[in-house]
């Protein structure tokens, strides 16, 4: 069952923070965080495993709270080259990695 | 050398035709999967082969056959395309198994657009 994904979209200014946050229904093994830039392939940021857990990478990080089945990605001092779209990936039983429907971010100068 | 690639990376085909997209992996990866990404952007998981073996089918029309010939190969055959199938096809591939077991992440290809006229 698809993961929902809230905001559908963010417009930002250089600097500026944003939270995207992910929601699941069904139980989740863990989550994950990929960035899509137009035209290209998603590409990995990071899985939040069981344990609510938190990680990071550069200045963005995330957060899993299993009993809620939901992980929030903060994106800190938002720059030019975080514009895209974030998907969100639920990992549940039984099947292959389910996605969101994904957050547009913009970030202009 | 790239590690997941897939062939064509456009492809443009009149209504009823056959097509097909291949896809290598040079990861020494045993799963592999396909993605399918809608003009809205929804990733939605369409098969997944470990080591030759299709693992998940989800509830795709039986136009669609993929074929894994080995575990470093997976291709995704379409008879009779319609114009509901343009979409960008993503390859993936994991280390060593399917969700939830491994929690590996994916690789990526760079997508197939296609465009059914």
């Amino acid at each position: 069952q698809q993961p929902v994904q809230s905001p559908q979209a963010v417009i930002l200014r250089e600097g500026e923070d944003a939270v995207i946050n992910c929601s699941s229904s069904k139980a989740l093994y863990s989550v994950h965080w990929y960035r899509q830039k137009h035209g290209e392939a998603p590409v990995f940021l990071m899985i939040l495993l069981k344990g609510g857990e938190q990680k990071g990478h550069d200045k963005i990080s995330a957060s899993f709270n299993e009993k809620k089945q939901q992980s929030s990605l903060y994106l800190t001092a938002s720059q030019l080259s975080y514009s895209g779209t974030y998907f969100c990936g639920a990992n549940q039983a039984g099947t292959a990695l389910i996605f969101g429907k994904g957050t547009t971010l913009s970030v202009s100068s | 050398d790239t590690a997941v690639s897939q062939t064509p990376k456009y492809l443009v085909t009149q209504m009823g035709n056959d097509k097909s997209i291949k896809c290598e992996q040079n990861l020494g990866h045993d799963t592999m999967y396909w993605y399918k990404q809608d003009s809205k952007k929804f990733l939605k998981i369409m098969f997944s082969y470990n080591n030759k073996e299709l693992i998940i089918n989800e509830t795709v029309p039986n136009r669609f056959s993929p074929k894994s010939p080995d575990k470093a190969h997976l291709n995704l055959h379409i008879n009779s395309l319609e114009l509901g199938d343009s979409a960008v096809y993503f390859c993936a591939s994991s280390p060593t198994g399917v969700a939830p077991t491994t929690n590996e992440k994916l690789f990526f290809g760079s997508g197939t657009q296609l465009s059914v006229l």
